[in-house]
């Protein structure tokens, strides 16, 4: 069981490149989500997708794009990278499915974007 | 919108003294308040959490406790240990049923436990 896994852990981009960041998780949740960490702004919601054919924007969805391929696949593409998105990207899960739902969100290790 | 201010953004703190870090938010239909701990290089692990239906709960050498009507969490580690060095982020949704909980998150506190 290996919960939320992400790849790449770390990349390096040119300005103007595009990239997709890939999220699964194993744990047969519903919700899936992508946040952006930055020093000292916590970790801020970019794109969520709270079940398997629906995605929404977040707090932060300017430059990103999103896509729920399946119930355990979430991906983030960056279609122009600018160096404003250099950040640490976690994905995370949760189930909130009646009556099993927890709330608690489960994240990925990240992948640490530096866009030069 | 919803934010949440999270104090102090750095602590240090000597081995087996007790360490407090606080939250206040500012949506008062916030239901749901977990923290999270982060270690170097790694993403966030939920170490607690307590809905609004709950003053305390326990769990070993941490707790948290929650007042509702001032809007203001905290979670209290006691005899701290080395390993306890990590970044603490708190968190409040409002959780619902079927839908996904919006998770608001603190600038983090970052935690130093001194041998």
């Amino acid at each position: 069981n290996a919960g939320v896994t992400q790849t790449p852990k770390f990349q390096v981009l040119k300005t103007g490149q595009s990239m997709t960041l890939q999220c699964a998780q194993d744990m047969n949740h519903n919700s899936m989500y992508w946040y952006r960490q930055d020093p000292g702004m916590g970790l801020r919601l970019i794109y969520y997708s709270a079940s398997e054919g629906t995605t929404d924007k977040g707090e932060v969805p300017n430059g990103y794009n999103v896509s729920r391929l399946n119930k355990r696949e979430f991906s983030l593409r960056l279609e122009s990278a600018a160096p404003s998105q250099t950040s640490v990207y976690f994905c995370a899960s949760s189930d909130n499915t009646e009556p099993t739902s927890t709330d608690t969100q489960y994240f990925g290790p990240g992948t640490r974007l530096t866009v030069l | 919108g919803e934010n949440v201010e999270q104090h102090p953004s750095t602590l240090s703190v000597q081995e087996g003294d007790s360490a407090v870090i606080k939250c206040t938010y500012s949506d008062s239909a916030s239901n749901y308040f977990p923290w999270y701990k982060q270690e170097l290089g790694k993403g966030p692990q939920l170490i607690i959490d307590i809905r609004s239906n709950v003053g305390e709960k326990k769990d070993q050498r941490i707790a948290v406790t929650l007042n509702k009507t001032a809007k203001h969490f905290s979670l209290h580690i006691t005899e701290t240990q080395p390993e306890d060095s990590a970044v603490y982020f708190c968190a409040a949704s409002l959780a619902r049923w079927g839908g996904y909980n919006k998770l608001i998150f603190g600038a983090g506190t970052r935690l130093a436990v001194h041998p």
